[in-house]
């Protein structure tokens, strides 16, 4: 089956200007995730989506980020304005959606690299 | 807050030689741990779960409550096991968190 695909794979831009992250997940996966990775650290969820409501964005510095998946498949994530220390991998990731005693495999995209000068 | 401390940034063996990769986690609740791993120039993947009690690629795991553990073992490390390791807890809603990750390289 195809994996998650995210676009771009790079992105330079300067602090203050805006860029969007594409991710579209597997099929038939409720669940969607966005994760940042600063360089020499792991993955920290940003947000959590099931279907199109958004169930944990808690991580989310809302006052530059936001995201949207408004028909519970593809998402965008964006980010205005940028910072020098948003440099780093976005990941998308996705799974089915967890049932009672189970325990949800997320299936991860090839990530972003953006780089903030 | 649910933690995840790996403390080892990096761990170089020998091909034939065991492999311990250490991940220490704190959670108030029945924890749910996973071991993920990327190769190069790969995507982020499962590698094995506790839940599971399996074996892959001759990995295994055991979660140890007392210690607030669950080490990746190996008895014997291939160069093809090569990459980055990360253990992550999983807490409510599906949500992972991430430790630093370890890097192994295996020398031959």
């Amino acid at each position: 089956e195809a994996g998650v695909a995210q676009s771009p794979r790079y992105k330079i831009i300067e602090k203050r200007q805006s860029v969007a992250f594409w991710c579209n997940p597997i099929s038939g996966h409720a669940t969607l995730y966005w994760y940042q990775q600063i360089l020499g650290q792991g993955p920290k969820l940003l947000i959590q989506f099931q279907n199109n409501g958004v169930v944990d964005d808690s991580q989310l510095p809302k006052d530059r980020f936001s995201a949207e998946r408004l028909k519970g498949v593809d998402s965008t994530l964006k980010i205005q304005p940028a910072k020098l220390e948003d440099s780093a991998v976005y990941l998308c990731a996705s799974s089915l959606a967890r049932t009672s005693g189970s325990v949800g495999e997320q299936f991860f995209g090839p990530g972003t690299r953006l780089t903030v000068l | 807050a649910q933690r995840v401390t790996q403390p080892e940034k990096l761990l170089s063996v020998f091909k034939g030689a065991p492999v311990e990769l250490k991940c220490n986690y704190s959670y108030s609740g029945s924890p749910e741990l996973f071991w993920y791993v990327q190769y190069s120039r790969q995507r982020l993947q499962l590698l094995l779960r506790h839940i599971s009690r399996e074996s892959i690629k001759g990995f295994t795991a055991d979660l140890n409550k007392g210690e607030t553990s669950f080490h990746l073992k190996k008895p014997f490390a291939q160069e093809e096991d090569s990459a980055m390791y990360y253990c992550a807890l999983q807490e409510y809603g599906n949500k992972l968190v991430f430790g630093a990750g370890t890097i192994l390289r295996v020398k031959s």
